[in-house]
């Protein structure tokens, strides 16, 4: 079964510091991919998305993710990170084959100490 | 185990019939929300609850209304459905902010299509 594997269930930062958080994904047909933020007390939001073209894709807030085809990958990464980045992130799949499926991964837990 | 229940799981109905779409959560959660995602593309946030007899709007306009009269019950209803309402409705739920886990859990969704 199609899958979204998320590595770090909880990573903690000092500001300033690179971030990069790790996202696989089980299908080898064509996909779009998206990651979104969930601040605390707030609803999900969408960070960025792929759906074609250049793999560097550029979001809101500074953040950014490289889709690499043959790793199956979808990483996020922020070069400088703020404490206003706390939040948990969650990477997402659809599949061109059951585009109406949208597959989750278990998220990710950012934590920025100040 | 807890978890979130969507029904229908699929749906095919007439224009200008009523609908309501059922979501249930076990778990006890006072946040809960809806989503609308058209195929392949990113959720849309069209209505959320932040407990009993709280709802809002989200982000995307929806003719659809919604109610919270029970903490584990939050379903969504168009009084008059039309073919631009063909789309999957998710619903999830969350727990408050804590040290530990503040994550979503989402409903499998509910596919309308509005012939």
């Amino acid at each position: 079964a199609q899958s979204v594997s998320q590595h770090n269930h909880h990573v903690i930062l000092s500001e300033a510091a690179s971030l990069e958080l790790g996202c696989n994904y089980s299908y080898g047909g064509t996909v779009n991919l998206f990651w979104y933020v969930q601040y605390p007390g707030q609803h999900l939001q969408l960070l960025l998305k792929y759906f074609s073209g250049d793999p560097l894709v550029k979001g809101i807030k500074g953040f950014e993710a490289e889709f690499i085809k043959s790793k199956f990958s979808f990483n996020l990464r922020k070069p400088s990170v703020q404490w206003s980045d706390t939040a948990e992130y969650f990477c997402a799949v659809t599949m061109y084959s059951s585009a109406s499926k949208i597959i989750f991964g278990s998220g990710t837990r950012l934590s920025i100490r100040p | 185990e807890a978890d979130i229940y969507q029904t229908p799981r699929y749906l095919v109905i007439g224009t200008g019939k009523k609908i309501t779409l059922e979501c249930s959560q076990t778990m006890g959660h006072d946040k809960m929300y809806w989503y609308q995602q058209d195929p392949g593309m990113e959720l849309h946030l069209i209505h959320y609850s932040y407990g009993v007899n709280s709802t809002e709007k989200g982000d995307l306009s929806s003719e659809s209304t919604v109610s919270r009269i029970r903490t584990e019950h939050f379903p969504l209803t168009l009084e008059s459905a039309r073919p631009s309402h063909t789309s999957q409705y998710l619903c999830a739920s969350s727990e408050p902010a804590t040290a530990n886990n503040y994550g979503y859990t989402f409903g499998s969704g509910t596919r309308l299509t509005v012939v």
